[in-house]
């Protein structure tokens, strides 16, 4: 599969927003998904969006699709320390699912 | 149980060892992944199970050799591995197949090789 692009690392402060951009590369991918991994630990889903809709709210996520320019973003609102993480954006390809390089999220005091 | 379970969470072993990684997941999830991951890198594919039979395989050597005795169980056999096989190793499974990108993971086996 090609790269599915992410910025490497984010620091934001407690009760600020962040925003992680992911750039993926099969514009058929019916569904782009948000995974977030906390240190040592297996990948958790947060969120998922469908290919014809541009923007899903689920309490403090929002997650933007822009299809023309094959973007995805993630923000994330009131960041707490909890949210410390490594966050990987994934399309389906085909049979499989296709995970970006992955943006560490660290929340500081 | 909404878990993926896997064992051991630890494994060190040398390079002529036989050694197998196990996961189990009681949500009725008729597909099950094999996934390894490497430091500061993203989860690749390994083998995908579906229906207890498998479907893919990413090209992986044959020193990995997976199994799925039945719907809730999916194991790694694990035999002459090298050093550079030193992985976080993650099993995951969807509920319907394969075909939804909605997966449920376990909190993987590190493996280090000796």
């Amino acid at each position: 599969g090609e790269d599915v692009e992410q910025s490497l690392f984010l620091s934001v402060r407690e009760g600020d927003s962040s925003v992680i951009n992911c750039t993926y590369t099969d514009s058929s991918s019916t569904y782009l998904y948000w995974y977030k991994q906390e240190p040592g630990a297996g990948l958790q889903l947060l969120t998922y969006i469908f290919s014809n809709m541009d923007m899903k709210q689920d309490q403090r996520l929002t997650v933007l699709l822009n299809k023309k320019d094959k973007h995805l973003s993630l923000r994330i609102a009131d960041t707490q320390t909890g949210d410390s993480a490594i966050y990987f954006c994934a399309e389906w390809e085909t049979d499989k699912l296709i995970f970006g390089t992955g943006t560490r999220l660290q929340v500081f005091p | 149980d909404t878990e993926v379970t896997q064992t051991p969470k630890h494994l060190v072993m040398g390079m002529t060892n036989k050694k197998s990684l196990k996961c189990e997941q009681h949500m009725g999830h008729r597909a099950m992944y094999w996934y390894k991951q490497k430091a500061k890198k993203p989860p690749e594919l390994m083998f995908v199970y579906s229906y207890e039979k498998l479907s893919i395989n990413e090209s992986v050597p044959s020193r990995f050799s997976p199994e799925c005795p039945n719907s809730s169980l999916l194991n790694l056999h694990l035999h002459a591995l090298q050093p550079e096989d030193s992985a976080l190793y993650l099993c995951a499974s969807t509920p319907r197949g394969v075909g939804t990108g909605e997966l449920f993971f376990g909190e993987g086996s590190r493996l280090t090789v000796l």
